[in-house]
């Protein structure tokens, strides 16, 4: 396997239920990422992991949980959603080398999305 | 980060050239212009990405002006399989806040046979 690898592909759930949402990196990077793409909106940055430390949630509702128990993996852990949080979750990882300067250092390589209807 | 401008939509005949443009007249000098595109329901991809002098690699052609004010993402011989929407990122490719991609609406480009 190669690249970022998102499961489900896709999930349908009710409003009471728990689910995960999966990402996996075969890149031998050190920064995790959680996108949402709602319909006809663009992209939102959800959170950030360097260094299986998460360095930023950008106001995002307590019903989705994030874990990064290596830097290969990352999850979203997703209770009591609402249909609006119906969407497409994006995963991305890059290699972080804050402060060396390297150039591309800002090189995301996203997964396919995991296409996500609240009920 | 330096806001960006794009045409909200832009056509392309089939084997031509699809030349998109991106204005970034606040851009400053450590800042690097990436470009990146999502097709539909897909992930985003990365395309290219560069500072001041113009970049070349095997999917596209990045021309920046010599003030750094706009650029231009040049796909050389459009297929049906570019339409996409592309996005054009302003970032410091230093400090803490790497990887924190903020994507606006791009442009829509759609390539007709």
């Amino acid at each position: 396997e190669t690249g970022v690898t998102q499961t489900p592909r896709h999930l349908v759930m009710g409003m009471t239920n728990k689910k995960s949402l999966k990402c996996e990196q075969h890149l031998g990077h050190n920064a995790m990422y959680w996108y949402k793409q709602s319909a006809k909106k663009p992209l939102e940055l959800m959170f950030v992991y360097s260094l299986e430390e998460r360095v930023e949630n950008n106001s995002v509702p307590s019903r989705f949980s994030p874990e990064c128990p290596n830097s290969s993996h990352l999850f979203l852990h997703l209770h009591t959603l609402q249909p609006e949080d119906s969407a497409l979750y994006l995963c991305a990882s890059s290699q972080d080398r804050a402060g060396s300067g390297a150039p591309g250092a800002n090189v995301l390589t996203f997964g396919a999305g995991s296409r996500l209807t609240v009920l | 980060d330096a806001k960006t401008t794009q045409p909200t939509s832009m056509d392309c005949a089939e084997g031509r050239a699809a030349n998109l443009p991106c204005n970034h007249s606040t851009i400053s000098g450590n800042e690097y212009v990436y470009w990146y595109r999502q097709i539909h329901s897909q992930g985003p991809q990365y395309i290219i990405h560069g500072l001041k002098n113009n970049e070349t690699n095997e999917m596209a052609s990045l021309i920046i002006t010599e003030d750094r004010k706009s650029s231009t993402l040049i796909l050389p011989h459009a297929t049906l399989r570019d339409t996409a929407v592309y996005y054009c990122i302003v970032r410091r490719d230093r400090g803490s806040t790497l990887g924190r991609l903020y994507f606006g609406r791009g442009t829509q480009l759609t390539v007709w046979p």
